[in-house]
């Protein structure tokens, strides 16, 4: 079973609510991903957590914060978004062995999330 | 530089034809190559991957690819198209000299099967 699962499916937000995404595999995999991807744009990275610890975080604005409760589990903390973060939001997740430089990332279906 | 090119924004197939959908890369040590596929509104999907070894990949739905090393190509190709593989493809690519999870993504060509 190679699937991660994502919850919601669509979001609408404000500029001042709190909202969370939220990401589930059960494959026992160790790295996961979050991603945000623009309407036919390659997806953008923006964290890796490797054995539930933050690994990269690729810049990405404090209005964004990640955490990773245990290993299959993953979410991201949505405050004070602005209307240009609307995007699709992918999660992913892989085996993380050996640096992980062979590993398949599988995604999951994305949560689209609109900022108003 | 590390970089992936999809030098076609869009590919035209009638169905029944083959297609190919090219992708080259650059990178400074041994690279590890993704194609993915995107339909309208869903996430990726995997279909094939080079890790090593023999040059000609399969993978899912009956894709399947060629890493060409001296023309840094790795060209995803389907003998018979289906109306049902009109989709997003992505190619991406890991530099096996770099020691992070980075993807390094094309920018996606979009298949048209025509029936």
């Amino acid at each position: 079973d190679t699937e991660v699962t994502q919850t919601p499916k669509h979001l609408v937000m404000g500029m001042t609510n709190k909202k969370s995404l939220k990401c589930e595999q059960h494959m026992g995999h160790r790295a996961m991903y979050w991603y945000k991807q623009k309407a036919k744009k390659p997806p953008e990275l923006m964290f890796v957590y490797s054995y539930e610890k933050l690994s990269i975080n690729e810049s990405v604005p404090s209005r964004f914060s990640p955490e990773c409760p245990n290993s299959s589990l993953l979410n991201l903390h949505l405050h004070a978004l602005q209307p240009e973060d609307s995007a699709l939001y992918l999660c992913a997740s892989s085996q993380d062995t050996g640096g992980g430089l062979a590993d398949t990332q599988y995604f999951g279906p994305g949560t689209r999330l609109t900022v108003l | 530089a590390q970089s992936v090119a999809q030098p076609e924004d869009q590919v035209n197939v009638a169905e029944g034809n083959p297609l190919t959908v090219k992708c080259t890369y650059s990178v400074s040590g041994n690279p590890y190559l993704f194609w993915y596929v995107q339909y309208p509104n869903r996430g990726l999907q995997f279909l094939l991957k080079y890790i090593t070894g023999d040059n000609l990949v399969k993978g899912s739905y009956g894709f399947e690819a060629e890493f060409n090393k001296s023309q840094t190509s790795f060209h995803l190709k389907k003998p018979s198209a289906l109306v049902s593989d009109s989709a997003l493809y992505f190619c991406a690519v890991r530099d096996g000299a770099d020691s992070n999870y980075q993807l390094i993504w094309g920018a996606g060509t979009k298949l048209i099967i025509k029936p």
